[in-house]
């Protein structure tokens, strides 16, 4: 069954570093997605992506965070200045059509010390 | 009001038991719904799409009622494997895309 691929799976990084999310999604899927869960609470949107672009965002997506698809196959999402409360889990999805459920990948653990 | 509220249990139950999840959602423009599971600490997958005639797979049922914004799951012969958080999840249209609003989750536990 096709994958989206997270990786690091586990980021530790100091308050006010740069941290780069890498995301994999699923080959002929043409939506892409951040979301993210701060432990103990709910999934949240942070960002939509779509054709090269952002579609739409949350207020939490503020101007730390940055969005980019480099290649074919790649898509990242760039904290350039983290904090504390930026520690959650990060999770990648993509689907085919806007309106289907979504295939999440595995997320990556960002720990904020 | 939530976007989308669910009774957060935990629901403990024997094996074998039959189990009902509830949720609401508050935007009555969503388009599309689904019962997703989570296991601690790992990504939501997607257990069912739900519509308005009802769908049924295997052990699983889920039904939406669109008038009054409710979305039900239901789980027969309940196996120590259902045991995680289920998740209602509601696909909200934005201005320009959609976005998938979760509840909070509801905890199942099935016990031998």
């Amino acid at each position: 069954e096709p994958e989206v691929t997270q990786t690091p799976s586990h980021q530790v990084t100091q308050m006010g570093q740069e941290v780069i999310l890498r995301c994999v999604p699923i080959s002929n899927h043409l939506y892409f997605y951040w979301y993210r869960q701060i432990l103990g609470q709910k999934v949240e949107f942070l960002v939509s992506f779509y054709n090269n672009e952002i579609s739409e965002k949350s207020e939490i997506f503020d101007d730390q965070f940055s969005v980019e698809r480099p290649d074919g196959s790649n898509f990242t999402l760039k904290i350039r200045s983290t904090k504390l409360e930026d520690s959650a889990m990060y999770f990648c999805a993509s689907t085919p059509r806007d309106s289907y459920g979504y295939t999440f990948g595995s997320g990556t653990r960002l720990t904020v010390v | 009001r939530k976007e989308v509220e669910q009774d957060p249990g935990p629901f403990n139950v024997p094996e074998g038991a039959t189990v009902a999840f509830n949720c609401t959602y508050s935007n009555s423009a969503s388009q599309s719904f689904f019962w997703y599971r989570q296991d601690c600490r790992k990504e939501p997958k997607l257990l069912m799409s739900v519509y308005s005639s009802g769908n049924e797979d295997g052990r699983f049922t889920a039904q939406l009622n669109r008038a009054s914004q409710y979305i039900s799951l239901l789980i027969r012969d309940s196996k120590l494997s259902d045991s995680a958080t289920y998740l209602c999840v509601v696909n909200t249209p934005m201005e320009y895309g959609n976005k998938l609003v979760f509840g909070a989750g509801t905890i199942l536990r099935v016990k031998s």
